[in-house]
């Protein structure tokens, strides 16, 4: 069993739509939960960073965490085309030192 | 956020040739560098950690013979491809932190070997 499990899509949605990306671990020690966004042939650049259990929104973006299902989520409102990008879930271990665990990435299309 | 530069952003190679791809934390101290390695359509993998003066931790099954790590400084890592060999192509992509802090990508390099 992979320690992140991440569907890889692709997932195409129509601009406007509620977008909801997923990830499962296996190791309860894990305590940092990311997600990042990859545009093709760049570097990951950090959306939500969020420690344990819980929510946290940032405009369009709500990350959640359910650390009794090992289950992560974010949730993307009111889609847009240049959302569209390679979406990665990440999460690190008990102290934060930037070694993280990569899930396989969800390609998502948000079609105009 | 913190900006993370890595150099050079494309390189071809010739087989057996070496390769080196530069990491530099621009307006931080870096007390880590991860790099890590990104197939087609695939996730990254971690390869090594490096600690500014110290050897880097290689994650199992990296060669690190093939796969030189240098910390010199706190600002720069360096990763030299030995060898360099077609199966090496791939996207190879740096992190940096300062202890205890996340993480920042820089925006990758892409090496194809011939």
């Amino acid at each position: 069993q992979k320690e992140v499990e991440q569907d890889p899509g692709p997932l195409s949605v129509p601009e406007g739509a509620i977008v909801s990306l997923n990830c499962t671990y296996s190791n309860s020690a894990f305590q940092y939960f990311m997600w990042y966004r990859q545009y093709s042939r760049k570097g990951p650049e950090l959306l939500m960073y969020t420690y344990s259990s819980g929510n946290k929104e940032d405009g369009r973006f709500t990350a959640q965490v359910d650390k009794s299902s090992k289950y992560i989520s974010l949730f993307i409102r009111d889609s847009q085309p240049s959302d569209s990008a390679t979406y990665l879930c990440a999460i690190g271990g008990s102290s934060n030192t930037g070694k993280l665990i990569f899930g396989q990435g969800t390609t998502l299309q948000v079609k105009p | 956020g913190a900006v993370v530069s890595q150099h050079p952003s494309r390189v071809i190679c010739k087989s057996g040739t070496s390769v080196k791809i530069e990491c530099r934390s621009l307006d931080f101290q870096a007390t880590t560098m991860f790099w890590y390695r990104q197939f087609p359509k695939q996730s990254l993998m971690l390869m090594a950690t490096s600690n500014e003066g110290s050897k880097a931790t290689y994650e199992q099954g990296v060669e690190k013979d093939k796969f030189l790590i240098n910390h010199a400084s706190l600002t720069l890592s360096t990763l030299t491809v030995t060898s360099a060999h077609p199966e090496d192509s791939s996207f190879y992509i740096c992190s940096a932190s300062v202890q205890g802090e996340e993480a920042f990508f820089g925006q990758g390099t892409r090496l194809t070997v011939v």
